[in-house]
């Protein structure tokens, strides 16, 4: 099977602009979450989504968002964006909706000027 | 609610054994095991379901004190290859689906 897949690999943006990144889940998979990673902060949790639906969101200001399609892809949005946003953003996917191994995209490296 | 990671940073020999520890506060679902080499995505190593049931890599051994809230990963005989940044993840009884890293272990492992 094919592993889950990010794109753009890398995006640079100026503030205030906004930006859609795309995650395509391994075949199979219905759960995908998404982190930000960043030096100082680590592994932040962002969102999951399962069949479509979202079900955990983590401390994250309204500015980011995302939804997930019918094939199990998804999409994050990040509006108004800040120097702050600059970050390495993770997807993962996964079989089962809990309790289950992940699996990390390569991720999208955003960086805001 | 993040998970704590323990210790921060170490430094083997080649051959030398490391243990890393996890602790939460509250009842744990699950604890998953993550290693990420600079500049890639995370792997997946190891995950521990309360009672008992665990799954992953066979050179990778991990135990759960699920009356504690406690996960240590166990990395014996290290090899140049273990270097990296190790993460716990979390998962909650009430949250399924949302897991919480740690800040997670950096493991350097020299010739």
């Amino acid at each position: 099977k094919a592993g889950v897949t990010q794109t753009p690999r890398y995006l640079i943006k100026t503030r205030g602009q906004q930006v859609t990144l795309s995650c395509s889940p391994i075949s199979g998979h219905r759960s995908v979450s998404w982190y930000q990673q960043t030096p100082g902060q680590g592994l932040q949790f962002l969102f999951e989504y399962f069949s479509e639906t979202q079900r955990n969101k983590g401390n994250f200001p309204g500015r980011f968002s995302g939804r997930q399609f019918s094939n199990s892809r998804s999409e994050m949005n990040v509006s108004t964006l800040e120097l702050g946003d600059s970050a390495l953003y993770l997807c993962a996917s996964r079989e089962r909706e809990y309790r289950d191994e992940q699996f990390f995209g390569p991720g999208t490296r955003l960086t805001v000027l | 609610q993040q998970p704590v990671q323990s210790p921060q940073a170490v430094i083997l020999r080649e051959g030398e054994d490391a243990v890393i520890n996890c602790s939460s506060s509250k009842a744990l679902y699950s604890v998953h095991w993550y290693r990420q080499k600079h500049g890639e995505a995370p792997v997946f190593l190891m995950i521990l379901l309360k009672g008992g049931e665990q799954k992953g890599h066979e050179k990778i051994s991990a135990s759960f004190n699920e009356k504690k809230q406690q996960s240590s990963l166990y990395l014996t005989a290290s090899q140049l290859s273990y270097s990296g940044t190790y993460f716990c993840g979390t998962e909650f009884y009430n949250q399924g689906g949302k897991l919480i890293f740690g800040q997670g272990t950096e493991l350097s492992v020299k010739p």
